[in-house]
């Protein structure tokens, strides 16, 4: 199994500012995910994340409002740009396990935007 | 079916007694389907990947059942305790994995 750690677990920010959110990965691992979950709605993946080339973008969410960094193996980061109360969600990184069909989750980041 | 559908969206029982609660998705191309338990403030934990028709799976008082078929799976708790109080989702894999919306479940003391 892989332990997953987010920074922050949490924050309140202000419509028009930035947020960037950390993920940390105890071991090394080809992919990352990125998924929000907004109020009352499923779990939605934002991108996946390669190391050593840009991340892919799922269909409605585009590289200028959530830049991804992954600059390791070990490590992602996701931004939040110019953010809206629309973007009040949960923000989660996974990993695939190696050799089952699961994926292991960090805790998440709550983000409310006023 | 288009999306992963799962029902009740909340759910209230009583401690000790045993619950279910269902999960839909398209039946065609099947891959696998997750079942996954997330309590508030922690991570998401994986609690059954089934991949065959008729699969059956049990952990402790959890167990779950897969109909490729018709496109369901069910999640039956057993005897339910506090700590069952989570919200269980589920997940359709592939190419990309489509989760539910989960079901919120509380267990009353």
């Amino acid at each position: 199994s892989a332990v997953i750690s987010q920074k922050p677990s949490r924050d309140i920010c202000q419509r028009g500012t930035s947020l960037t959110i950390q993920c940390q990965v105890d071991s090394q691992v080809t992919m990352m995910f990125w998924y929000r979950q907004q109020p009352g709605q499923s779990l939605t993946l934002i991108a996946t994340a390669n190391q050593g080339s840009e991340a892919t973008y799922e269909s409605g969410f585009v590289i200028d409002k959530f830049p991804i960094s992954r600059p390791n193996l070990t490590f992602s980061t996701l931004t939040v740009s110019n953010m809206s109360p629309e973007d009040s969600s949960i923000y989660l990184c996974s990993v695939e396990a190696d050799s089952s069909y699961e994926q292991y989750f960090g805790p998440g980041t709550r983000l409310t935007v006023t | 079916i288009l999306n992963v559908e799962q029902s009740p969206q909340s759910l209230h029982v009583q401690e000790g007694d045993s619950t279910n609660f269902t999960c839909s998705f398209p039946s065609s191309n099947f891959y696998a389907l997750h079942w996954y338990r997330w309590e508030t403030a922690k991570s998401p934990e994986a609690l059954f990947v089934m991949t065959l028709n008729g699969d059956e799976k049990k952990k402790g008082r959890i167990s779950a059942t897969l109909n490729t078929k018709e496109g369901y799976s069910y999640l039956y708790i057993k005897g339910s305790q506090p700590e069952d109080s989570a919200t269980y989702l589920c997940a359709r894999g592939g190419a990309k994995i489509i989760f539910g919306k989960g079901t919120r479940l509380h267990i009353l003391p």
